[in-house]
Parts: structure tokens; sequence; C-alpha cells
């Protein structure tokens, strides 16, 4: 069973507007990662989330990590094409450092 | 500062042979992880090295599977005797010593065999 769903699977949203992708674990997590990945490239590093309600954001890129730590938004303000891709969350299960991930959000920014 | 670097980024195999993915981490970190990511299906986590040391293989195939990180040199994924499902996106992320909390990916091997 996949232990992080990702929603939704895709996602199409015109140039400028605003958008928020979702992760959920049906267990508590001990760190929430988000990273980009672009077809057919490898990940890109966005942010991590350590404690309940953490928020962190960079450039128009926003992640929370709600007070049970078991799910994850991330908000996207007025999307560009760079934005494109597709977005994966993973998560230290156990805190054993074995990162399980989602399957992923796909981005699509047309202009 | 490079990023984690692998080679090949594309590796073709036939049935039976070996594949060796090799892995550079980034300066300074001494924590090595593998990921393979199977078409249609997320990032699976496969073994975690570090130097000289395989702390958690819990993700890798029982048979034909093996990784190393040796005191010098880049951190190897051999594959023996591949199969036809074998082929996938190989990851490799890296980790400093006292931040293993935080995994910086390369861009991957695609390993396919025909």
């Amino acid at each position: 069973s996949q232990e992080l769903e990702q929603s939704p699977q895709s996602l199409i949203v015109q140039e400028g507007k605003n958008l928020t992708i979702n992760c959920t674990s049906s267990k508590t997590l001990y760190g929430l990662y988000w990273y980009k990945q672009k077809y057919g490239e490898g990940l890109i590093f966005l942010m991590m989330l350590q404690k309940g309600g953490e928020e962190k954001s960079h450039e128009k890129i926003t992640a929370k990590l709600d007070e049970k730590k078991q799910q994850s938004s991330l908000h996207i303000t007025a999307s560009q094409p760079s934005h494109a891709g597709i977005y994966l969350c993973g998560a230290d299960i156990d805190g054993n450092n074995r990162l399980a991930f989602g399957k992923g959000n796909q981005v699509v920014v047309i202009p | 500062n490079a990023g984690v670097m692998q080679n090949p980024r594309h590796l073709v195999r036939r049935r039976g042979q070996e594949a060796r993915l090799r892995c550079s981490p980034m300066k300074g970190h001494s924590h090595v992880y593998w990921y393979r990511q199977l078409p249609e299906e997320g990032l699976k986590f496969m073994v975690y090295l570090q130097k000289e040391n395989i702390i958690d293989e819990s993700g890798m195939p029982k048979e034909r599977f093996s990784a190393e990180f040796p005191k010098e040199g880049p951190s190897i994924l051999r594959i023996q005797q591949v199969v036809r499902g074998d082929s996938a996106a190989y990851f490799c992320a890296s980790s400093p010593p006292f931040r293993t909390d935080t995994q910086y990916f390369g861009p991957g091997t695609r390993l396919t065999v025909l």
C-alpha cells in the first residue's frame, strides 16, 4: 500500500493562477520533504518540514505541515511556466532516514 | 560546490548482462542512499550506506543486487544478470554526516534492459 498519498494526481492551471497540492500520510511523520522533478531529470530539493504547524516559503512556493504532522500542503502563488513539473513529497516514516515517496502531483501551467 | 553526480546517465543492457551504476556524493557528504523509480510508480528506497558500511539494505531485492561505498571512490550499485523488470531510473542521494535529515538527489541513471 502507498504510505503517502498525493492529490490531485495532476493539475492544469492558467499562468498567474494560484494552486495547492496535498500530501497525506496515515502515520505521524518525522520529516516531510518536497521535491520537484522535471520529466526525465533528477529531484530538486524544495523544502523540509519537521514541526507540527511549521510553514516555510521560498519565492512563490509555501509549504505547511499540519499540527498532527500527517498532512502537508504546497501552495504556489501566481504560477509560472517554470513551476511546471512533478512535485514529490517524501517522508521519513520511521526515523531511520529511509524516505518513502508519494506518486507525485503533475503540474502543468498554461501560458 | 558540485551536486550529487551519477554516471552513466543512460545505460542499456541486454538480459543477463551486468549493470554498474556510480554515484559521487556532494563534497563533504558521507551518507549515500539509493532509490529506484519504476515506470508509473513512486520512488522506492533501496539501500543506505556510509563509507565502507551498509547501514540499511531493507529495500534491496534479495538476489542480484548489491551496493558498496568504498573508502575511496564513488558508491556503486551493481545489478547482476539484469532482467527487463530492472528497467527503471535509479537515483542516488547524499547527506552530510551531521545533517542526515536532508537528502540531495543526483540526476539519476536510466537503465534500459533489452
